[in-house]
């Protein structure tokens, strides 16, 4: 069965400073999701990544995935409080539609000024 | 564009007692998917239904189950509610490939 592993699951760190969350995957697949939760909301999509060595970025936050590596990391720069919040990475397994999306555990990230 | 549209957004029940849930997809999106969010265990599958048609199901007992209309609204319902069923219920639908979109939530509570 697919597992999707986050890392960390906590963060605590200061504004202006950069992180990198890491998400990794145990099956073949193209497909990762990034998605942002808020404390007592729902899921904010925020990136989609189909391809190996696909890059995406928008603001302070960038996404890349590593298909070989089953690998996928959403690096922050220059980090402010409004990005404060849960970040979930998602996987669908296999090339196919049909098959369930699987999400990490989420990292809680707190950014202190 | 109207959202993913969840019904009701706050539930107050008790142990016992079973519960419907709906969801109404974005216009167009044909797959629906239902995921327990808990503290606990975290973002846990339900199941998916695309086309009226249960595509896939997760690993909850058969006191979780649901359905899906030909307008592609879904309801997921729970019955003999346990205290553990407490969570926020997410509903998501998406078209081909390219993750989904979510809804705001229903968050039952179990007393």
């Amino acid at each position: 069965e697919l597992k999707v592993e986050q890392n960390p699951l906590f963060l605590s760190m200061q504004e202006g400073k950069n992180y990198t969350i890491y998400c990794n995957y145990s099956t073949t697949s193209d497909r990762l999701y990034w998605y942002r939760q808020d404390p007592g909301k729902s899921l904010e999509s925020l990136f989609v990544l189909l391809s190996n060595g696909a890059v995406k970025q928008e603001g302070r936050l960038m996404a890349s995935l590593d298909t070989k590596a089953r690998l996928s990391t959403l690096h922050i720069t220059a980090a402010v409080h409004d990005l404060s919040a849960t970040y979930f990475c998602a996987v669908r397994p296999g090339y196919s539609s049909a098959s369930k999306i699987i999400f990490g555990s989420g990292t809680r990230l707190s950014i202190r000024p | 564009k109207a959202g993913v549209t969840q019904t009701p957004r706050y539930l107050i029940k008790t142990r016992g007692q079973q519960v419907t849930l709906s969801c109404s997809p974005i216009s167009g999106h044909r797959s629906v998917s239902w995921y327990q969010q808990t503290p606990g265990q975290g973002l846990q599958f339900l199941f998916e239904y695309f086309s009226e048609t249960q595509r896939n199901k997760g690993n909850f007992p058969g006191r979780f189950s649901g359905r899906q209309f030909s307008n592609s609204r879904s309801e997921m319902n729970v019955s003999t509610l346990e205290l553990g069923d407490s969570a926020l219920y997410l509903c998501a639908s998406s078209v081909t490939l390219d993750g989904y979109t979510f809804g705001s939530g229903t968050r039952l509570t179990v007393v």
